[in-house]
């Protein structure tokens, strides 16, 4: 089964338009890491936001933001005021469990591709 | 820049070649992660080393190996190479926060 999931193979957006990226998870763990990262054309990895189990509030990196819903077991990522800079590829992982010496890998969605329209 | 660093950036080589790709963690992360990023399979976990051992293994084909050293640079070892390695790979860093995996630019590599 997929531990992370994201529907959305991709996206459009309008410059300057708010745009939200879904991802669900499944874990049985109740001490897990949720993250994003940004990958342009360029290849490389960019981590945008982080959000971690336990934490009471949403987290949020300027114009990310992320839309925890634990019940639901979502996490999706929002980013304001879109730019033609945010075209890219968008990952949703999972770490899980934390503080696991036995390793701290990431789990990867299969990842949303975002186009910013002028 | 995320502090961490990857050799070659570029790499294209024969089928049933042997090469290395080389990490640098960013300073003072004692964990390093490698993944393979490739078309039909998306981002894989292959294995992680922490403070010299092997902390975690995923799917890590036994033609791979992996190796990190004193200094904590690692390096990772793709042998009997086919058309199908051909993908990007990335090395990942981490230090003791739960909230942070970097990622180095990668290395492309191309298996002709």
């Amino acid at each position: 089964a997929q531990k992370i999931t994201q529907t959305q193979p991709g996206m459009f957006v309008q410059e300057k338009e708010a745009v939200t990226l879904d991802c669900t998870y499944d874990t049985s763990d109740p001490s897990y890491g949720l993250f994003w990262y940004k990958q342009p054309s360029s290849g490389e990895m960019i981590f945008l936001i982080y959000q971690g189990s336990y934490d009471q509030q949403n987290a949020t990196e300027g114009r990310y933001s992320l839309n925890f819903q634990k019940a639901r077991k979502s996490a999706n990522l929002v980013i304001s005021a879109s730019q033609l800079g945010d075209s890219a590829m968008y990952f949703c992982a999972m770490r899980e469990p934390l503080n696991n010496n036995a390793g701290n890998m990431l789990t990867f969605g299969g990842g949303t591709r975002l186009m910013v329209k002028p | 820049d995320s502090g961490v660093t990857q050799t070659p950036k570029h790499l294209i080589t024969a089928t049933g070649q042997r090469v290395t790709l080389r990490c640098s963690p960013r300073s003072g992360d004692l964990s390093v992660y490698w993944y393979q990023q490739s078309l039909d399979q998306g981002l894989q976990f292959l294995i992680q080393y922490y403070n010299g051992e092997e902390r975690a293994k995923g799917n890590i084909l036994e033609r791979f190996s992996a190796q990190q050293f004193p200094d904590l640079h690692s390096e990772l070892n793709l042998s009997s190479l086919e058309l199908g390695d051909s993908a990007l790979y990335f090395c990942a860093s981490s230090g003791s926060l739960e909230n942070e995996q970097f990622f180095g630019p990668g290395t492309r590599l191309t298996v002709l």
